[in-house]
This record gives C-alpha cells, structure tokens and sequence, in this order.
C-alpha cells in the first residue's frame, strides 16, 4: 500500500518568511495530492491538490510541486502571517475508483509576528 | 449549509468500557469515511462508506471496531471493548464525487482510554 512520509515534524519560521513542507510517496499509481490544514481546535481543510498531470499549481500565497520521477511534492508558502499557524498534512491517492488518501504524520507550522 | 457534524467532541472512558462515536455527514455525500490520528502520527484511514455499503475496510485495526451507516445517512463507530490504544482523535470526512477529490472533514471526536 501506500507510504506517505512528510518533514519536517515541525517548522518555526518568522512572520514574512517562507515555508516549505516536503512530502514523499511510495506509491507509483497515485497521482492527486492534496494538502489539508489544520487550525487548532478545528477541522482539516483542504487548501491546494494538485494532480499528475501538472508539475506546479500556485494560489496567491500557497503553491504546490510535483516530482513524479522523484515521488515527491512540496508545499511552499510565501510571506507567512500569524494565521498561517497550524497542522498541514500530505496526503496522496491514486485519481480514479473508490481510492483513499493516505496522509503523511502532520508539520506544525508557527509563524511568530 | 451544514458541514459534517461529530459526536461526542470528547469522551473519557476507562479500558474495558464502551464508546458509540456518530458521525453526520454532509446531506447527499454518499462516501463517508472515518479516519483516526494518534497524538504526532498520521491521520489514518479506517474505512469508506458508499451509502450504506463498506466500500474498504481494509483500516479497521480490529474486531473490537464496528462501524455501521444504516439507510447510507449517518454512520455510527463502536469500540467494544475499548483499549488504552484507542485513544487518538477519529476524524469523518465525506465527500461526494467518486475518485479523488475533496474530502470535507468534520471536528474530530477525541477518545480518550483511561
């Protein structure tokens, strides 16, 4: 099955700084990747995916990169803020059928102002 | 509109006892899935409802777990009886599109086994 394995475990960075999260799959049939976070106290949400047939997806201030020759993909946020603090999980599944996501371990994420 | 809806928010109960977690997903999502993160670990896969059918099952640590969506509406997650390892926060998430795509997640039901 599936292995996703994503660091780091937790990453502090100052407000305006950049951040980036790596993740890497086992799983040579899965091609959508999403990114879900994580507020304290409250639900995962899903914040950006990206699928295999594209090498980068941006928005505004969040972008994703896939290497499938790699298995790997990288969350990178730009000009972090306060509310940026949280868990982000990886999370990746084949695109086709009844498949689930399988997540990496979570990266805490604190922005301090 | 109603996202998806768990409970309890927290229970505390003590090994041997049993805990009935309820899940309510969005209205007209047939895929229901329930997923449990240990302090620090993953956010692991248990199993997938579509309507009222399992679809994969394949996470269920063991028999002491019973899951159950009667009418494909609600879905309802017994442990019985509970052990200290089954503490963890059991997330559902439902979604309606088959394949993957968006996964709407409710709070968490946080278990705690004494």
């Amino acid at each position: 099955g599936e292995n996703v394995e994503q660091h780091p475990s937790t990453l502090s960075v100052q407000e305006g700084d950049s951040a980036v999260i790596k993740c890497t799959y086992s799983d040579s049939a899965s091609n959508y990747f999403p990114w879900y976070k994580q507020e304290l106290g409250k639900r995962p949400q899903l914040i950006i995916d990206i699928r295999s047939n594209v090498g980068e997806k941006k928005d505004q201030r969040i972008a994703v990169t896939l290497n499938k020759t790699a298995k790997h993909f990288s969350l990178h946020i730009t000009e972090t803020q306060p509310e940026d603090s949280a868990v982000y999980f990886c999370a990746a599944s084949e695109n086709s059928g009844y498949s689930t996501l399988t997540f990496g371990k979570g990266t805490m994420l604190l922005v301090s102002p | 509109e109603a996202g998806v809806t768990q409970f309890p928010s927290h229970s505390v109960i003590e090994k041997g006892q049993t805990v009935t977690l309820r899940c309510d997903p969005i209205s007209g999502h047939d895929n229901l899935y329930w997923y449990r993160r240990v302090m620090g670990k993953e956010i692991k896969f248990l199993l997938h409802f579509v309507k009222e059918s399992k679809q994969d099952e394949s996470g269920m640590p063991n028999n002491r777990f019973l899951a159950e969506r009667t009418g494909g509406t609600y879905s309802t997650l017994k442990v019985q009886p509970a052990e200290l390892e089954d503490s963890g926060v059991y997330f559902c998430a439902s979604s309606h599109a088959t394949g993957a795509g968006e996964l709407f997640f409710g709070e968490g039901s946080r278990l705690t086994v004494l």
